[in-house]
C-alpha cells in the first residue's frame, strides 16, 4: 500500500519564477492538505482540497494556488517566487472518516535564490 | 500570542528516564488534539490523538486539560530512538490544523 508521494524531492528556483509541486495521496484517502514548513517552525497550513475544490485556506497570498484531480492527486503552484518562499513543502492526505489523522509525504525542499 | 505554544527545548534526557512536556492552546473552542513526531529533515508522523479521557499507547501517555487549555505528552523509559521533535496539533471548528513549533527531545545514552 503506497503512502503519500511527492515530487520533486528537491528544487532550486530563482526569484520571480514559478514552481509546481505534486502530491499523490495515500490509497483510500480523498483529501489533500498542503503545508509550508520553515526551518525550526511547525508546518503552516496553506490550503486543503476535497472533491477537486479548495475547501479551506490558510493565511497565504494568492501567489499560492492549487488543484486537485479526479484521482485525488494534487498540485501546488507558487508564482512570482520570493526568497522567503524557501521551505519544505509538505503534502498530507486524509479521509473523510478521519479527517484530522493526516499522513504526510516526504516533502519537497524548495530553495529560492 | 501564538495559537499553539510549545517549549522549543531541547530537552536533554538520559536513556531510561521519564520526560514530559506540555503544549498550550489559545482557542477554548478547539475540539481535537494530536501529537505528531518529526525526525530531522523528515515528514511529521502521527504519534497519537489526545482524548478528553486521556490516551495511553505503550510508553506514551497524552492528557488533555480543557480548563487550563493545555495538552501534555509523557514518555516513560525513554529510548534513544525517541529523539525527535514533538509537534502539538490542535483543530478548531474547521478543517484546518494549527501546529505548534515543536519541542526537541534528545535522549542521551
Amino acid at each position: 500500500d503506497a503512502g503519500v508521494t511527492q515530487s520533486p524531492t528537491h528544487l532550486i528556483k530563482t526569484r520571480g519564477q514559478q514552481v509546481t509541486l505534486r502530491c499523490s495521496p495515500k490509497s483510500g484517502h480523498d483529501t489533500v492538505s498542503w503545508y509550508q514548513q520553515a526551518l525550526g517552525q511547525g508546518p503552516q497550513f496553506i490550503f486543503q482540497y476535497y472533491e477537486e475544490e479548495e475547501r479551506q485556506r490558510g493565511n497565504f497570498p494568492d501567489r499560492f494556488s492549487g488543484h486537485q484531480f479526479p484521482n485525488y492527486s494534487s498540485e501546488l503552484n507558487v508564482n512570482a517566487l520570493l526568497l522567503g518562499d524557501s521551505a519544505l513543502y509538505l503534502c498530507a492526505s486524509s479521509s473523510t472518516q478521519a479527517p484530522y489523522e493526516q499522513y504526510f509525504g516526504p516533502g519537497t525542499r524548495l530553495t529560492v535564490t | 500570542r501564538k495559537e499553539v505554544e510549545q517549549d522549543p527545548g531541547p530537552f536533554n534526557v538520559p536513556e531510561g528516564a521519564t520526560v514530559a512536556f506540555n503544549c498550550t492552546y489559545s482557542n477554548s473552542a478547539s475540539q481535537s488534539f494530536f501529537w505528531y513526531r518529526q525526525d530531522c529533515r523528515k515528514e511529521p508522523k502521527l504519534l497519537m490523538s489526545v482524548y478528553s479521557s486521556g490516551n495511553e499507547d505503550g510508553r506514551f501517555t497524552a492528557q488533555l486539560n480543557r480548563a487550563s487549555q493545555y495538552i501534555s505528552l509523557l514518555i516513560r523509559d525513554s529510548k534513544l530512538s525517541d529523539s525527535a521533535t514533538y509537534l502539538c496539533v490542535v483543530n478548531e471548528d474547521n478543517y484546518q490544523l494549527i501546529w505548534g513549533a515543536g519541542t526537541k527531545l534528545i535522549i542521551k545514552p
